[in-house]
């Protein structure tokens, strides 16, 4: 079956410690995306790619990176630069250019991992 | 400030009750988008509105477009334990390419058997 995994759903690390989130996807989409979502806060935007070896910010970038180096692979590491890392991360993708659309496609999300930092 | 207002917050229905969950911006919508996410898992995708005046239905889920494409409703009638969730609307608001989609900060439903 076509779809997003994320993984693990479930991660703990120590403060100062840099943690890498799975993200993979095989629907053949060219964008894929990363969110993280707060109580209360809704979705943020981390980073988008909408093709392989090319990302850019979103909204929150400071203290993530990324790499695209495969087109179903979108890896969301967060470093021990992100002040405030314990978050539900969400990974999505889409097509792009979205085929028969003047807007973008919808996107499909990952079921998430939900990151603990203590 | 936030770009998309979801109203209400929360919401907390008996089961077989109509209800209305509404999405504004104070810019043109050139898409919206509706999920719904159970709690601690991904978003699912419910439709897409992209004209004004627009309205598509699915079940017993009806979700409109205004004619100003600032505002959409997502209707939900007959209520069900089933539709408990949360439900977010997403919009592309034509900023910097329109793969980019701004969020609401989601509609908490619960609905009591």
């Amino acid at each position: 079956d076509g779809g997003i995994t994320q993984s693990p759903k479930y991660l703990f690390r120590k403060e100062g410690q840099n943690v890498t989130l799975s993200c993979e996807q095989n629907l053949n989409h060219d964008a894929m995306y990363w969110y993280r979502q707060d109580p209360g806060q809704g979705l943020r935007l981390i980073y988008y790619s909408q093709i392989v070896n090319d990302f850019q910010k979103g909204d929150i970038a400071e203290g993530y990176s990324v790499s695209r180096e495969k087109k179903e692979s979108f890896p969301l590491t967060v470093t021990s630069a992100q002040k405030n890392p314990t978050a539900f991360y969400l990974c999505a993708s889409s097509m792009y250019p979205p085929s028969g659309r003047a807007l973008a496609g919808e996107q499909y999300f990952g079921p998430g991992t939900r990151l603990t930092v203590t | 400030s936030q770009e998309l207002e979801q109203s209400p917050q929360s919401l907390i229905v008996q089961e077989g009750k109509n209800l209305t969950i509404n999405c504004t911006s104070s810019k043109t919508l050139y898409g919206l988008y509706w999920y719904k996410q159970k709690y601690g898992e991904g978003l699912i995708f419910l439709m897409m509105l992209q004209k004004g005046g627009e309205e598509k239905s699915h079940e017993k889920i009806t979700a409109k477009l205004d004619e100003k494409k600032q505002q959409s409703s997502l209707h939900i009638t007959a209520s069900q334990p089933s539709h408990a969730g949360i439900y977010l609307c997403g919009a592309d608001l034509g900023q910097g390419g329109s793969e980019k989609l701004v969020f609401g900060k989601g509609t908490k439903l619960t609905v009591n058997p």
